[in-house]
């Protein structure tokens, strides 16, 4: 059974840092690129971040670049996402995902998500 | 690319057909997929590439569309379809994968 589990996330100052993890199992993890969205409350799903399946590769949506740093360990089977000089805008639910094997680069597998949460 | 989908809600009776469109603002052929999420879920991927059924998806759900154009139909409202719909865009370099707005459907 493919599963996603995320962790890391909690309370965090404005300015500070924080490091999320995502566990895969279930699959050949390094077959796969994978995406962080995140999800603000009460809104919508955004993209944050990208990486390719062997982790040579890596995109950022605009308001995190220079920020935020994503980097996968396919021998532990882990995402991660590193984030920096943290904003309340970037409070949200944070979500991995896996990129399908269909071709069109659909996510079918997501985790439970872990909340970040950007308070003094 | 920029999305706009709509409506942003809709209230329907079990057993209605509803429909929830989305626009791109350029031509992404069947780079479209369509997710359900219900309140305090994950999403859930229902279709994928515009029109093909996820694994495990009723098959009251459907996709069509291309270009630029898209609508996801669900022919039978149940009720444990009351959740909010979003469509997402695969086709961009860098991968961005936009999602629209959503579209929340609610009991009538």
């Amino acid at each position: 059974e493919v599963q996603l589990v995320e962790s890391g996330g909690g309370l965090v100052q404005p300015g500070g840092s924080l490091r999320l993890s995502c566990a895969a199992s279930g699959f050949t993890f390094s077959d796969h690129p994978m995406h962080w969205v995140r999800q603000a409350p009460g809104k919508g799903l955004e993209y944050v971040s990208a990486i390719s399946a062997n982790g040579g590769s890596t995109y950022f949506t605009h308001s995190v670049r220079g920020r935020f740093t994503i980097s996968r360990d396919n021998s532990k089977n882990t995402l991660y996402l590193q984030m920096g000089s943290l904003r309340a805008e970037d409070m949200a639910v944070y979500y991995c995902a896996r990129v399908s094997t269909s071709g069109y680069y659909d996510f079918d597998y997501w985790g439970q998500g872990t909340l970040v949460t950007v308070s003094s | 690319i920029q999305m706009t989908q709509s409506p942003s809600s809709l209230s329907a009776s079990v057993g209605d057909r509803v429909t929830i469109t989305c626009r791109t603002s350029q031509n992404i052929g069947r780079y479209l997929n369509w997710y359900q999420q219900r309140p305090g879920k994950a999403p859930n991927l229902l279709i994928y590439g515009a029109s093909s059924l996820q694994t495990g998806v009723p098959s009251r759900f459907s996709g069509s569309g291309s270009g630029t154009d898209f609508t996801l139909t669900i022919s039978s409202l149940q009720p444990e379809d009351f959740a909010t719909y979003y469509c997402q865009e695969s086709y961009s370099t860098p991968p961005e994968r936009t999602f629209g707005q959503g579209t929340k459907v609610e009991i009538k």
